[in-house]
């Protein structure tokens, strides 16, 4: 089975400083990675993805991730960030199958970031 | 494309009714989810559809009943709910290759807000 651990539940950072929100996983086999956002009041957004190839990957809003497989990880990472940035931030972990059929997602549970003027 | 839409945004419902949720999407996704999200955590995932067919049932009581009528169309049909059950209700859909054994990314709706009296 997959797990997702999100070190920090809350990370406050002031305008235009760099963010980086950290993701561990845990899994016996490989596995796609995601990172999702969910602003106030809405659904989650897709901010990237890494499905293969280069292990650093750049998504929308500025964002980048980079995995690293020694070290189980996708730490996502902004060099400045802006007022509209806070909102809660979900990694995600699916299994790489060899067989048809509906992946499941597994979530970490989420870090609030927080952007003060 | 990458839109999924879903019906009502806002619901209140005794616990004596009978309502039903509305998800849609027109990107060819073949997979469709069905998640339940408390306040301040991630998402649950409740079902998936796969091909129309039902792939993933997450031990959901059966006061909670999905339906895919069509490749576009999930619904959720709600009946006799507690006070419990009141959380966001987020729909999602992915690309589900069949042929190479593959699935991909999810994309969310912006959820139903379900509020049980």
């Amino acid at each position: 089975a997959q797990s997702v651990t999100q070190l920090d539940s809350q990370v406050p950072v002031f305008e235009e400083a760099p963010v980086e929100l950290r993701c561990n996983y845990s899994s016996s086999v490989s596995v796609y990675l995601f990172w999702y956002v969910q602003y106030p009041n809405q659904g989650l957004q897709l901010l990237l993805k890494y499905l293969s190839g280069s292990t650093l990957v750049k998504g929308i809003n500025g964002f980048e991730a980079e995995f690293n497989k020694s070290q189980t990880s996708f730490h996502l990472r902004k060099p400045s960030v802006h007022i509209s940035d806070t909102a809660e931030y979900f990694c995600a972990v699916s299994k790489v199958r060899g067989w048809a059929g509906a992946q499941k997602l597994v979530f970490g549970q989420g870090t609030r970031l927080t952007i003060n003027p | 494309d990458t839109e999924v839409t879903q019906t009502p945004k806002h619901l209140v419902m005794g616990m004596t009714n009978k309502k039903s949720l509305k998800c849609e999407q027109h990107m060819g996704h073949r997979a469709m989810y069905w998640y339940k999200q408390k306040a301040k955590k991630p998402p649950e995932l409740m079902f998936v559809y796969s091909y129309e067919k039902l792939s993933i049932n997450e031990s959901v009581p059966s006061r909670f009943s999905p339906e895919c009528p069509n490749s576009s169309l999930l619904n959720l049909h709600l009946h006799a709910l507690q006070p419990e059950d009141s959380a966001l209700y987020l729909c999602a859909s992915s690309q589900d290759d069949l042929v190479r054994g593959l699935s991909y990314e999810q994309y969310f709706g912006p959820g139903t807000r379900l509020t049980v009296t």
